[in-house]
């Protein structure tokens, strides 16, 4: 049971370019989010899926897009990249309460 | 909206002690949950303990206990006979069914060090 799994690992971008962070949960899990963690900080929400084709923003999704269509993958795309977009990114899954995060994507902005 | 909130940035304990995160938060919520995570160096999010707030009873998960003060929103972490394995971050967060997602939100954390 794989559970969440994050593509890739770690990542440097430079300025302008575009990217996809991969996410792909095995557990049949309605709900999918996406966290940004910067250094020192605690993880913040940059959007969130409640199932197949629906998507909504959180606290922080300036500069992002996400789709949603299938229950299993949730990608995020980064449009632009920025040095503000350095940060450690974790995808979630969860069936109510019960959340399954991914191993993080380290992505530095040069 | 929820907020959490840790106020202690680093904490330091002797291996065998015990020590206690403190946590609180803020939420307009009547059904909500809160809980632990720790984050190792490895830097993946580990469930340490869960409280549901309808429960008054204290969550419990072996040496990890909670003291959950509903009126104080207040929910602190007590570990006990601290383990060199128990040095990584600690995170407070909450959710609620809100949006009919289940969305965390968290502080900023504690960064724990066992001392052997």
């Amino acid at each position: 049971n794989a559970g969440v799994t994050q593509t890739p690992k770690f990542r440097i971008l430079k300025i302008g370019q575009s990217m996809t962070l991969q996410c792909a949960q095995d557990m049949n899990h309605n709900y999918m989010y996406w966290y940004r963690q910067d250094p020192g900080m605690g993880l913040k929400l940059i959007y969130y899926s409640v199932g197949a084709g629906i998507t909504d923003k959180g606290e922080v999704p300036n500069g992002y897009n996400v789709s949603r269509s299938t229950t299993e993958d949730f990608p995020l795309r980064l449009e632009l990249a920025a040095p503000s977009q350095t940060s450690v990114y974790f995808c979630a899954s969860s069936y109510s309460t019960g959340y399954t995060f991914g191993s993080g994507t380290r992505l530095t902005v040069v | 909206a929820q907020t959490v909130t840790q106020s202690q940035p680093e904490m330091s304990v002797q291996d065998a002690e015990t020590v206690t995160l403190s946590c609180t938060y803020d939420t307009s919520e009547n059904n909500y949950y809160l809980f632990w995570y720790k984050q190792p160096p490895s830097r993946q999010m580990i469930l340490v303990i869960r409280q549901e707030a309808y429960k008054q009873q204290n969550a419990t998960e072996n040496r990890f206990s909670v003291n959950f003060q509903k009126a104080a929103k207040s929910f602190s972490l007590k570990i006990s006979d601290s383990q060199l394995g128990d040095t990584a971050m600690y995170f407070c967060a909450s959710s609620y069914s809100g949006a009919g997602s289940y969305q965390l939100t968290f502080g900023k954390g504690t960064k724990l060090s066992v001392i052997p």
